[in-house]
């Protein structure tokens, strides 16, 4: 039981590349979100998931896709890479009251 | 709209001292969590509350929520160093934004010795 797996854990990027977060999770959970954490900002929502085939856009969804084909997949996508998207990216999936995050992606976009 | 607000952003203790973090919010909820993240890791669960009055504890931490004030606590008796890290509340949307998690901007702990 792996729990929540992040693929990468770092990424630089250019201006304008596009690349996919990966995020998979083995607990069978309907539930997933990905966030973003900045310096003094906490944790803010892009978007989340609550079953396969179902996402809508969380607090900070611009300039970011998701889909969400299989209970286990749910990838972050940056079509477009600016400066403004450096930051650590953290997945989670959740059952009820219980939450599990991914050990987060540290992205650069220089 | 969900706001959260944690006070103090930033708190340097002595070890063997007292002290509270603050949590309010704006919006009606019946859940909070409590997590804690060391530099560099990710986050991890310390408390939910899930109803007004619950109160819980785990060694020199004590968590408490009061729906009606929108306010939850963090308190950190007889602080000792391994408790340095950054602590954060999460607000739970009511109705239609369950499962979604509102944070606080945190609180960076610093315990010295």
């Amino acid at each position: 039981n792996a729990g929540v797996t992040q693929t990468p854990k770092f990424q630089v990027l250019k201006t304008g590349q596009s690349m996919t977060l990966q995020c998979a999770q083995d607990m069978n959970h309907e539930y997933m979100s990905w966030y973003r954490q900045d310096p003094g900002m906490g944790l803010r929502l892009i978007h989340y998931s609550v079953g396969a085939g179902i996402t809508d856009q969380g607090e900070v969804p611009n300039g970011y896709n998701v889909s969400r084909s299989t209970t286990e997949d749910f990838p972050l996508r940056l079509l477009s890479a600016a400066p403004s998207q450096t930051s650590v990216y953290f997945c989670a999936s959740r059952v009820n009251t219980e939450a599990f995050f991914g050990q987060g992606t540290r992205l650069t976009v220089v | 709209e969900l706001k959260v607000e944690q006070n103090p952003l930033f708190l340097s203790m002595q070890e063997g001292k007292n002290y509270t973090i603050y949590c309010n919010y704006s919006t009606t909820s019946d859940r909070l969590y409590w997590y804690r993240q060391d530099p560099g890791k990710s986050l991890e669960s310390l408390f939910v509350l899930l109803s007004n009055g619950a109160v819980k504890q785990e060694g020199r931490l004590m968590a408490s929520l009061d729906t009606k004030a929108r306010l939850s606590t963090l308190h950190i008796t007889a602080a000792v160093h391994d408790l340095s890290a950054t602590y954060f509340c999460a607000v739970e949307g009511s109705g239609g934004s369950n499962y979604k998690l509102t944070f606080g901007k945190g609180t960076l702990l610093t315990v010295n010795p």
